[in-house]
């Protein structure tokens, strides 16, 4: 069963657009909702996360919303360049009660193509 | 450099013949795990380890084994590959939770597998 969903599966914009891509969760024990970015060859790396405490988190072009009692949040890219061009994941994290981790599942990727 | 490595990075073997994967990192993390990613499957975990001699399956661990001898390393075994096991691997570190990046999991560069 897939604890994150994402959605879309793939997304095109122009340069300059605001791509926006939607994660929805159904455990509420989630405590920590990171997004990761992945150029083709590489592993993912952390682009940015958000706590379920805060409704928005802003780290230069990329923004997250966040909707508790809806349980989903997204990213948004504002003034997009080529460069974002990658595939975007989804995740959240749950730290059972004692432990020191908190392990990750992943939404299935959207794969984000900005056109110069 | 802090980082995490793996060994292969490219692969290709046939049915039924053992392998194992390498993976290590230098940031005396304690957690680590693998993945692997299939297109429109996202990163689905196969292991995961919360320390030394501690491991435990994830999602997918039909097929596959691992050992945790070392904290540094964390391999990956198929002791008699299958074709449905070619895929993109990536092993993953993270610290222990207390510190705001204690989620973020940082990944090694992938293992492409081709299993004929």
């Amino acid at each position: 069963q897939q604890q994150v969903k994402q959605s879309p599966q793939s997304l095109i914009v122009q340069k300059g657009g605001i791509p926006i891509i939607n994660c929805a969760y159904e455990n509420t024990a989630f405590d920590y909702f990171p997004w990761y970015q992945q150029f083709p060859g590489k592993g993912p790396a952390l682009l940015i996360a958000i706590r379920p405490d805060v409704s928005e988190k802003k780290e230069g072009r990329f923004t997250i919303s966040f909707n508790k009692s809806a349980k989903q949040f997204s990213l948004h890219i504002m003034d997009s360049q080529p460069g974002d061009s990658a595939t975007y994941f989804c995740a959240a994290s749950i730290a059972p009660r004692g432990s020191t981790l908190g392990r990750l599942y992943f939404g299935r990727g959207t794969q984000l193509t900005v056109w110069p | 450099e802090a980082q995490v490595t793996q060994n292969p990075r490219y692969l290709i073997t046939v049915t039924g013949k053992k392998l194992t994967v390498t993976c290590s990192q230098n940031m005396n993390h304690e957690y680590m795990s693998w993945y692997r990613q299939d297109p429109g499957l996202g990163l689905r975990q196969i292991y995961y380890s919360m320390n030394v001699e501690v491991t435990d399956k994830g999602d997918v661990p039909e097929g596959y084994k691992v050992s945790r001898k070392e904290k540094r390393n964390f391999p990956l075994i198929l002791e008699s590959p299958s074709p449905n096991q070619t895929s993109l691997y990536f092993c993953a570190s993270n610290p222990p939770r207390g510190g705001s990046s204690y989620n973020e999991q940082f990944f090694g560069p992938g293992t492409r597998l081709t299993v004929l």
